[in-house]
């Protein structure tokens, strides 16, 4: 089985533009979260879909958003990019209703560099 | 903010050493999760081992959870050169179903 893919893998942007991060989870995986790596703030998480809906949000400002399709693929979007945006950004999947109490899959991740 | 906190930050050992990092949170779980990183493979998930449950095995993994304490920790024996990572630990609340992460411990394991 093909494992948790992440694409672009690197992204450079410049401030004030806006972003769109693609994962395709595992098959048969319906839940997918997204999470924002940082040297300074660590791991953090971004928002978790279930079947097209988003089941869990976390503290990131409304320029974050995300969306889940109907085969799982998810989308995430950053609008007007900030310097403190530049992280790695991993998606991970699982089989369950909740990634969070569930094995989760990670994908190679997408660096972003805003400049 | 982070609910997990790992001991030590960073970890050197000799291969075949036995590793152990903790794990300490602050509010009740519902999980917690081990996590190993490095460049080679990426995230990846170790295990999980839920409230009720004191301890789990996976192969030379061993993870105890001490909820009175709220503590956890991670031992792997043995240890080999493809051991050497950053190693995270995250809680997961039952008010929220969230993953907060640690800031991870660095082991190194020399040759």
């Amino acid at each position: 089985k093909a494992g948790v893919t992440q694409t672009p893998r690197y992204l450079i942007k410049t401030r004030g533009q806006q972003v769109t991060l693609s994962c395709s989870p595992i098959s048969g995986h319906r839940s997918v979260s997204w999470y924002q790596q940082t040297p300074g703030q660590g791991l953090q998480f971004l928002f978790e879909y279930f079947s097209e809906t988003q089941r869990n949000k976390g503290n990131f400002p409304g320029r974050f958003s995300g969306r889940q399709f109907s085969n799982s693929r998810s989308e995430m979007n950053v609008s007007t990019l900030e310097l403190g945006d530049s992280a790695l950004y991993l998606c991970a999947s699982s089989l369950g209703l909740r990634t969070s109490t569930d094995t989760q899959y990670f994908g190679p991740g997408t660096r972003l560099t805003v400049l | 903010s982070q609910q997990g906190e790992e001991d030590p930050q960073a970890l050197s050992i000799q291969e075949g050493e036995n590793a152990t990092m903790n794990c300490s949170y602050k509010t009740s779980i519902n999980n917690l999760q081990w996590y190993r990183q490095n460049s080679g493979r990426g995230l990846v998930h170790l295990i999980l081992i839920r409230s009720n449950e004191r301890e789990k095995h996976s192969g030379r993994l061993r993870v105890t959870l001490d909820t009175s304490k709220k503590s956890s920790s991670l031992l792997i024996t043995a240890s080999r050169a493809a051991d050497t990572a950053s190693y995270f630990c995250a809680t997961v609340r039952d008010s929220n179903y969230q993953l907060i992460w640690g800031a991870g411990t660095k082991l190194i394991i020399k040759p």
